[in-house]
């Protein structure tokens, strides 16, 4: 059972485009949602994350859009350039249980 | 350099020979856990500790078994190796400082391992 369902699972994009990344969660007890940037060979690295008390988070050309009754968030990439091509992970979390609940993942690719 | 490592990085063995992959992290991180990443499926948590001698199961871990005796070592051990544990693997850490706060985890760079 897929707590956390991300799509699409892969997305291409053009150079300057937006790139647009959606996930829904079912447990309404997730308070904290992060999004995860993995470029290949390495591991994941936080990338923007955001709490249900707010609907939207902006972190320079990537922004956070959270719909707590919809129980859904997304990731948006504006601008988009051939350097975020990597897979983006959408998770979730309870405050202070530490552990992640992960999406299916997306591999974003951005054509120049 | 704050880092988690991993060894080996890749690893082909065959079914039922047992193996340990380490992960060790120098941020003093009280929670360690592992993952294992498969196509389509993201990432699934294996096992993790809160701190010293404190484990406990993810969703997936048939198969594996994990110790820490030490706060910055928590190796991963299968003891009888089969083709579905084909994977990718990451160990993880992150303070843990009370039930009001959420911190970010740090991920090594993985290990791959292919049983034959």
């Amino acid at each position: 059972q897929q707590q956390v369902k991300q799509s699409p699972q892969s997305l291409i994009v053009q150079k300057g485009g937006i790139s647009i990344i959606n996930c829904a969660y079912e447990n309404t007890a997730f308070d904290y949602f992060p999004w995860y940037q993995q470029f290949p060979g390495k591991g994941p690295a936080l990338l923007i994350a955001i709490r249900p008390d707010v609907s939207e988070k902006k972190e320079g050309r990537f922004t956070i859009s959270f719909n707590k009754s919809a129980k859904q968030f997304s990731l948006h990439i504006m601008d988009s350039q051939p350097g975020d091509s990597a897979t983006y992970f959408c998770a979730a979390s309870i405050t202070g249980a530490q552990k992640l609940v992960f999406g299916q993942g997306t591999r974003l690719t951005i054509n120049p | 350099e704050a880092q988690v490592t991993q060894n080996p990085r890749y690893l082909i063995t065959v079914t039922g020979k047992k193996l340990t992959v380490t992960c060790s992290q120098n941020m003093n991180h009280e929670y360690m856990s592992w993952y294992r990443q498969d196509p389509g499926l993201g990432l699934r948590q294996i096992y993790y500790s809160m701190n010293v001698e404190v484990t406990d199961k993810g969703d997936v871990p048939e198969g594996y078994k994990v110790s820490r005796k030490e706060k910055r070592n928590f190796p991963l051990i299968l003891e009888s190796p089969s083709p579905n544990q084909t994977s990718l693997y990451f160990c993880a850490s992150s303070l843990s400082r009370g039930l009001l706060t959420y911190n970010e985890q740090f991920f090594g760079p993985g290990t791959r391992l292919t049983v034959l």
